[in-house]
């Protein structure tokens, strides 16, 4: 089946340390994207690449890095920069004739 | 500057009514229009779209009415049922493919 995968489910981020949330996607599409959720907030956009090796910040990137080296995946590094990382982390994908995305089902990601 | 937003945090409903969830947008350049269903701990389903250039758009029990005079757009669901209880989420694109996101509406469906 085609489709996203996010691992892992549930990260632990200790202080100082860096965290790397994994995509990746076989749907063959070019562009992906990551957003934040936090508890009755939108989605936030993190990071988004159109095309390997090229990607743009989106409106919340202070703390977070990523990488766009395959086409089918998309690394969200999450750095001792970040100084509240505790959310929920989406990937998202989206065909290049479509507006619309699809998601996976997400990293939980909470400091301890 | 853009925003996308729905009326209520929390719609409470009963099994077999229809619900009706609200949209507000500031963008009068807007070009397409999406709704998403989130359920508990998981990612965004898509559900339905609509462009710009309609005002109504039926799917599967949903119906999507977009009225372009007031900035405003709604999700209908018929015949609520128990599994419809989610989060939903309206997406507006302006003339990019990135879309500006709601924060969502709790839907409660009471059997």
């Amino acid at each position: 089946d085609g489709g996203i995968t996010q691992s892992p489910k549930y990260l632990f981020r200790k202080e100082g340390q860096n965290v790397t949330l994994s995509c990746e996607q076989n749907l063959n599409h070019d562009a992906m994207y990551w957003y934040r959720q936090d508890p009755g907030q939108g989605l936030r956009l993190i990071y988004y690449s159109q095309i390997v090796n090229d990607f743009q910040k989106g409106d919340i990137a202070e703390g977070y890095s990523v990488s766009r080296e395959k086409k089918e995946s998309f690394p969200l590094t999450v750095t001792s920069a970040q100084k509240n990382p505790t959310a929920f982390y989406l990937c998202a994908t989206r065909d290049s004739n479509s507006y619309g995305y699809t998601f996976g089902s997400g990293t939980r990601l909470t400091v301890v | 500057g853009e925003s996308v937003g729905l009326h209520l945090p929390t719609l409470s409903v009963q099994e077999g009514d229809n619900s009706i969830i609200n949209c507000a947008y500031s963008n009068s350049a807007s070009d397409y229009f999406i709704w998403y269903k989130q359920e508990s701990g998981k990612g965004p389903q898509f559900i339905i779209d609509i462009r710009s250039n309609m005002d109504k758009r039926q799917g599967q029990r949903v119906t999507v009415l977009l009225n372009k005079t007031v900035k405003h757009l709604s999700l209908q669901i018929a015949a609520t049922q128990p599994g419809d209880s989610a989060v939903y989420f309206c997406a507006g694109a302006w003339g990019s493919y990135i879309p500006t996101f709601g924060r969502g509406t709790s839907l409660i469906v009471h059997p």
